[in-house]
């Protein structure tokens, strides 16, 4: 069955640390992959997204993400947070149909 | 400038009583979908929309309905709300498989 795992619902990362939020997919082909931000009170806004081509790619606001096949991942990746990078964190997919699938978020708390 | 708008943003209201939640795209945007959020269960698809007068059901479509009369606008109806559609409700458009831009939400209450 297609589905997307968020295995960490929440991180705690000390501000200037290194991130990284994980995704995992499962599905029979390469699907299309997304990571959005939710602050506080606001919508989902799009932070990067990989159709095809270079692994790894880059999004708003310095992150990253780098596509593995074989591990069926789409990690998230920042190499310093900022107190502004507090928020929820969802990773998507597209399975080649119509909908997109979401995880069920990584809350990300900064420490001062 | 690009959005996608919702309404309300806030809605409290009783059992039973016909509310629609509007939204509207000005991006020219061939799909559009409905979302509900609540705590632990991340987004779930309510319905959606490919084109105008084209609808299916999402994940989770009981308790609502949807139209698509023009490609602008996708209403959400819930005919006779239940306290278990009090929810974070979103709304977004897209492109053809491309990303979604949402809306700022509408949290309803249904006491």
């Amino acid at each position: 069955a297609q589905s997307v795992t968020q295995p960490d619902i929440h991180i705690t990362v000390s501000e200037g640390a290194s991130l990284e939020l994980r995704c995992n997919y499962s599905y029979g082909a390469t699907p299309y992959l997304f990571w959005y931000v939710q602050s506080p009170g606001q919508g989902l806004q799009l932070l990067l997204k990989y159709f095809s081509g270079d692994t790894l790619v880059q999004g708003i606001k310095g992150f990253e993400a780098e596509f593995k096949r074989s591990q069926s991942s789409f990690n998230l990746r920042k190499p310093s947070v900022h107190w502004s990078d507090a928020a929820e964190y969802f990773c998507a997919v597209h399975f080649g149909n119509e909908k997109l699938t979401f995880g069920t978020g990584t809350r990300l708390t900064i420490i001062p | 400038e690009a959005q996608v708008t919702q309404n309300p943003r806030y809605l409290i209201t009783v059992t039973g009583k016909k509310l629609t939640v509007t939204c509207s795209q000005n991006m020219n945007h061939e799909y559009m979908s409905w979302y509900r959020q609540d705590p632990g269960l991340g987004l779930r698809q309510i319905y959606y929309s490919m084109n105008v007068e084209v609808t299916d059901k999402g994940d989770v479509p009981e308790g609502y309905k949807v139209s698509r009369k023009e490609k602008r606008n996708f209403p959400l109806i819930l005919e006779s709300p239940s306290p278990n559609q009090t929810s974070l409700y979103f709304c977004a458009s897209s492109p053809e498989f491309g990303p979604l831009h949402f809306g700022n939400g509408t949290r309803l209450t249904v006491t």
